[in-house]
């Protein structure tokens, strides 16, 4: 049973830098691609990015200067850094499991809640 | 604003059928598959429906999904009130490298 757990800070202030990271179990990191998305109080989703086993990133044109994914295979986790945050920052951000086939997103960690204060 | 389109909010009674419909653009829904994602409020996302229109496993078959050149629609069956959630849909957009979703739609059963 695949399982994904966030972890790192849930407060921070503009202008700070977001490090999360997400600890897989139940599958290898070597195998997929690895997602990061996020969703504001009462909005929708939406998708950050994605790491694979081999370093190669696609990110989300709105935040690529912004963001840095990571992947650790030995420790079988990945990592999320956002710099420069706002309070537009503030979210709910899940890890998942991203297939590479049809990019659908089969396995989500329980989220973790981010709020950047001014 | 959001690459797909979904309206905001759909309702229907009990035991009757729905569709949520999710517009796009042929960067995205009209060259790559579509999935879609239910939410119940308080919990991360869940995957219905993949590569347009394939159940992953342990998904009640009450849940449909089809495609037409660059909309695509999502049915429920039979519906209950469990089924009370936002449905997201995405896909692939060609031109932007990465993976965007539609705004959501709220279904209310009434």
């Amino acid at each position: 049973q695949v399982q994904l757990q966030e972890s790192g800070p849930r407060l921070l202030k503009a202008s700070e830098t977001l490090s999360l990271f997400c600890t897989v179990s139940g599958d290898s990191i070597k195998t997929n691609y690895w997602a990061w998305i996020r969703q504001p109080a009462g909005k929708g989703l939406e998708w950050i990015g994605r790491v694979s086993a081999t370093g190669n990133t696609n990110y989300n044109p709105s935040l690529k200067s912004r963001v840095t994914m990571s992947i650790d295979t030995s420790a079988n986790q990945f990592s999320l850094r956002l710099s420069l945050v706002t309070p537009a920052d503030s979210a709910m951000y899940y890890c998942a499991r991203e297939q590479g086939g049809d990019d659908s997103i089969d396995h989500w960690g329980q989220g973790i809640l981010v709020t950047v204060s001014s | 604003q959001s690459v797909l389109t979904q309206s905001p909010s759909v309702s229907e009674a009990p035991r009757q059928r729905v569709t949520i419909s999710c517009s796009g653009s042929s960067s995205n829904i009209g060259n790559n598959g579509v999935n879609w994602y239910q939410q119940i409020p308080g919990k991360a996302p869940k995957l219905l429906i993949y590569y347009d229109d394939v159940l992953p496993s342990g998904v009640s078959d009450r849940f449909s999904g089809s495609k037409s050149g660059t909309s695509a629609s999502l049915a429920i069956s039979g519906l209950q009130s469990e089924d009370e959630a936002d449905y997201y849909c995405a896909a692939w957009d060609d031109s932007l490298n990465g993976l965007v979703f539609g705004g959501g739609t709220t279904l209310s059963v009434l």
